[in-house]
């Protein structure tokens, strides 16, 4: 699976857009790209995943660029409960392929 | 239940011995995983079932690591002989699917003395 590289921390006020960097530039093809975040003491939690086009749910929203090398992770309007770990993930969509591997991630602190 | 259940959430064991850790997945979730996390780190592959069968167990870091899934739905992952550094937190993921979401449970903290 592609590498991934996160800034490892980044401040957002509450009620703003937190946007989340990630890049990706060895990403194939076949490779999704997967958010997931982690609160303090607890599991991580599935945000979204996208292949080509940009993606959106109840959530957040992933704008990946057209040569797919980076993409972007939107929350919207960030409150006190998106403080997290949040992990860009590249993952091979393939029947051979099926664990998610973690970096190190990007802590997201929203402030009041 | 709801979601993938974990037990126990905490284990303190004096080095040397063996511990159990179980992971009750989402009902009919055919996949199963097991991470490691060490303290400050992301998630690190362990283990991986398709039902009952265990198709990579590549990220076991010893012998001493051994997890079974037997009726294709409870697992649990068995370390013997425990070290120092076995000292993280093992999450379990299930999903419904061979390539799908993966939903964890909250972990077992697993503390060596």
């Amino acid at each position: 699976d592609a590498k991934t590289t996160q800034p490892p921390s980044m401040d957002c006020a509450e009620g703003r857009a937190a946007n989340l960097p990630c890049n990706h530039s060895t990403i194939s093809g076949n490779e999704y790209v997967y958010w997931y975040r982690q609160i303090h003491s607890q599991g991580p939690q599935y945000i979204i995943h996208g292949l080509k086009n940009n993606e959106t749910n109840e959530m957040a929203s992933l704008i990946i660029t057209e040569d797919r090398k980076s993409s972007t992770l939107i929350l919207p309007h960030a409150t006190l409960r998106d403080t997290a770990v949040y992990y860009c993930i590249v993952r091979l969509f393939s029947g051979s392929a099926r664990q998610l591997t973690f970096g190190s991630g990007t802590q997201l602190t929203v402030l009041p | 239940g709801a979601g993938v259940s974990q037990s126990p959430r905490y284990k303190v064991a004096k080095r040397g011995q063996d511990v159990a850790l179980r992971c009750d997945p989402i009902s009919g979730h055919v996949s199963l995983f097991w991470y490691q996390q060490a303290l400050g780190q992301g998630p690190e592959f362990l283990t991986y079932f398709q039902n009952e069968a265990q198709l990579d167990k590549s990220g076991l870091p010893s012998d001493r690591f051994f997890a079974e899934r037997p009726e294709g739905s409870v697992s649990t992952l068995k370390i013997q002989r425990t070290q120092q550094e076995d000292s993280a937190v093992y999450l379990c993921a299930s999903s419904e699917l061979a390539i799908g979401e993966l939903f964890f449970g909250e972990g077992s903290r697993l503390t060596v003395l």
